[in-house]
């Protein structure tokens, strides 16, 4: 089983559309969670970290139930400029190193 | 301002080549990492460093050697690479190794011939 697994897309939406991208982790002893934005051939970049509250940011809302190892993305009203992949981020570090296990990523793709 | 540079942006070498890249940031930050990552796959760690000293190897390859001259820059030295190293090196930085989000560089794109 993969440290962290994500929905293996890709996922084509209108604009305007509501999407959600779920993503599982193994490790029960993980405390820290992020969605990473990679655009093609760019560098991954933070869109938000995750707490087990929730938090939104924006159009976008993210969910982290620890007992069941399960995070969420959800992106309302999509815009042509969200078309990136999505990556779901967990630390998997042990002994205070902060090691970042990566899932393989969901590609998100916004028409007009 | 979260911001790692990376230098160069492209690299084309032979495998018998000798290269470096080069990575910097100015967040006061006491940690920094190596990864490599593949076409269409995420990124995969290689090297942590904590406080300048290297903490994590990641089985590396010792054609990949890391350097770290001070709190501010991360190099990664390069000799007789093969050509499944063609890649995209992603520099990150975080505050230290503790449960913190990690920033990272533009990457290089490196081929090797």
């Amino acid at each position: 089983r993969k440290e962290v697994e994500q929905d293996p897309g890709p996922f084509n939406v209108p604009e305007g559309a509501t999407v959600a991208f779920n993503c599982t982790y193994s490790n029960s002893a993980s405390q820290s969670f992020f969605w990473y934005r990679q655009d093609c051939r760019k560098e991954p970049k933070l869109l938000m970290s995750v707490y087990s509250s929730g938090n939104e940011d924006g159009r976008f809302t993210a969910q982290l139930n620890r007992a069941s190892q399960y995070i969420s993305l959800l992106i309302r009203d999509s815009k042509l400029s969200d078309s990136a992949t999505y990556l779901c981020v967990v630390n998997g570090g042990s002994g205070g190193y902060n090691k970042l296990i990566f899932g393989a990523g969901t590609r998100l793709a916004v028409h007009p | 301002d979260t911001e790692v540079t990376q230098t160069p942006k492209h690299l084309v070498m032979g495998m018998t080549n000798k290269k470096s890249l080069k990575c910097e940031q100015h967040m006061g930050h006491r940690a920094m990492y190596w990864y490599k990552q593949k076409a269409k796959k995420p990124p995969e760690l290689m090297f942590v460093y904590s406080y300048e000293k290297l903490s994590i190897n990641e089985s590396v390859p010792s054609r990949f050697s890391p350097e770290c001259p001070n709190s501010s820059l991360l190099n990664l030295h390069l000799h007789a690479l093969q050509p499944e190293d063609s890649a995209l090196y992603l520099c990150a930085s975080s505050q230290n190794t503790g449960m913190e989000t990690q920033y990272f560089g533009p990457g290089t794109r490196l081929l090797v011939l």
